[in-house]
């Protein structure tokens, strides 16, 4: 099973400052990987598929950049309502296709 | 657009079976141009892939899971549905259906609200 670890765990940012999530795989999963966005009491969201593609309506201030091993999800200039916790999950060779733990966006 | 909706029992006893049905509309399920997904999430905590089906039945598991769950179509209704046999408490969690691109690449990208399941005597 491919393990992804998220980090920071939380990252404490204001809004208009810019945030960088990491989502790091345990083996190659070349640029299968998507990220999602969940807010409380909400269903995931996907923000990001095939590592670096906006998914339908997502705004230009989110970019993902990344292959093999390493990823990176980029809000540059956060509004209010990015505040939320966000995934990445890897859609590498078989199932399961796992997720990351998640880092939760927070307002400073 | 395509929504999806999950049903089923919110209270479950330990060693029963859990069963929900994922409803989809506002498009067809046997359109073949995507997987049908279940995923849950215990409170708190972050997301599992338990697996999905094809229109043609064709199925993939979490290994974890595989000896307990099914998923099943039926295409007559537009749904799809989840059983997972011998439940504990440890199966407590908000239950999602989604729907998932055929290719490796693409994500997840409709999902149902979440139904609730509290694995308790």
């Amino acid at each position: 099973e491919i393990v992804l670890t998220q980090s920071p765990a939380t990252l404490s940012l204001s809004p208009g400052e810019r945030a960088t999530l990491s989502c790091r795989a345990s083996q190659s999963v070349s640029s299968y990987l998507a990220w999602y966005q969940q807010k409380p009491g909400q269903a995931p969201r996907l923000l990001m598929y095939d590592a670096s593609n906006r998914a339908t309506g997502i705004p230009a201030r989110f970019s993902g950049s990344g292959s093999g091993t390493d990823f990176t999800l980029t809000i540059s200039s956060l509004e209010p309502e990015d505040f939320a916790v966000y995934y990445c999950q890897q859609r590498s060779n078989w199932p399961p296709y796992t997720f990351g733990q998640g880092t939760k966006l927070e307002i400073k | 657009q395509v929504q999806l909706q999950e049903s089923g029992p919110g209270l479950v006893k330990p060693s029963q079976t859990l069963s929900l049905t994922c409803t989809v509309s506002g498009g067809s399920i046997s359109s073949g141009n995507y997987f049908w997904s279940w995923i849950r999430q215990p409170a708190g905590k972050g997301l599992e892939w338990i697996g999905r089906i094809y229109t043609s039945g064709s199925t993939n598991y979490n290994p974890t899971l595989k000896s307990r769950v099914t998923i099943s179509v039926d295409t007559s209704k537009n749904q799809f549905s989840l059983k997972l046999s011998s439940v504990t408490a440890a199966d407590t969690a908000v239950y999602y259906c989604a729907r998932e691109g055929l290719v490796a690449g693409d994500g997840m990208d409709v999902w149902g609200q979440g139904t609730t399941v509290t694995v308790s005597s």
